[in-house]
């Protein structure tokens, strides 16, 4: 049974720092990789999606690696913002397709 | 493209009462429909899954009775929480995979905060 876990559980950072987000997975056999974000009460934002055979993708000040043989994947957040607070899940899906397996995910709080 | 929708987004009740949550894709196909469960402060745990036209598959724990499961078309399932108690009360997303997008790739609605009392 694939387990996915999110450290740390929270963070709390200063206005334009850099920070990364890491999520460590038991079962190395994916399809891909998801980042989302949550707002508290909201649904969820997809970030970034990461195919098995892909090690990162870029989207603005965000950068998610994937490295399947270890079972790790990394959000980088460049110049962190007061508007990135939110919390982070990351997501595995299984190679079937069939299965997505959340993380606990990280509460990200950018004080101004 | 690729919009999930759910309504309501907010709903309370008395305890005893059955509740209706409906999932459409609005601009796509969706050949399976997922549904979460979130706890507070808890990530998101699979509840079931559905193809349409055909039985809902539970995941293990989650009582098919209580929680009915309804895809009838291609573009809505319905997620009915019966004789709902305030253990029930959460926050329950759906999600939709579809023909000619992403392969694989889940598309969330906005998720309904059910409150039972």
């Amino acid at each position: 049974k694939q387990e996915v876990t999110q450290i740390p559980a929270a963070l709390s950072v200063p206005e334009g720092e850099n920070l990364v987000l890491n999520c460590s997975f038991t079962d190395s056999a994916i399809y891909n990789l998801q980042w989302f974000r949550q707002d508290p009460g909201k649904g969820l934002t997809s970030l970034l999606l990461i195919q098995s055979s892909q090690r990162e993708q870029t989207s603005g000040r965000l950068n998610a690696s994937l490295d399947k043989s270890s079972g790790r994947s990394t959000l980088y957040i460049a110049a962190s913002q007061p508007g990135d607070s939110a919390t982070y899940l990351c997501a595995v899906l299984n190679n079937a397709g069939n299965m997505l397996t959340f993380g606990g995910g990280t509460r990200l709080m950018v004080k101004p | 493209g690729a919009v999930v929708s759910q309504h309501p987004s907010w709903v309370i009740c008395k305890s005893g009462t059955s509740v209706k949550i409906e999932c459409r894709s609005l601009d796509f196909q969706a050949t399976t429909m997922f549904w979460y469960r979130q706890f507070p402060k808890q990530s998101l745990m699979l509840m079931a899954t559905s193809n349409e036209g055909s039985k809902a598959t539970y995941e293990q724990g989650v009582e098919k009775d209580k929680f009915l499961i309804n895809h009838a078309s291609l573009t809505l399932s319905t997620l009915t929480v019966t004789s709902a108690h305030p253990e029930d009360s959460s926050f329950y997303i759906c999600s939709a995979r579809g023909l000619r997008l992403v392969k694989e790739t889940q598309y969330f609605g906005p998720g309904t905060r059910l409150l039972v009392l």
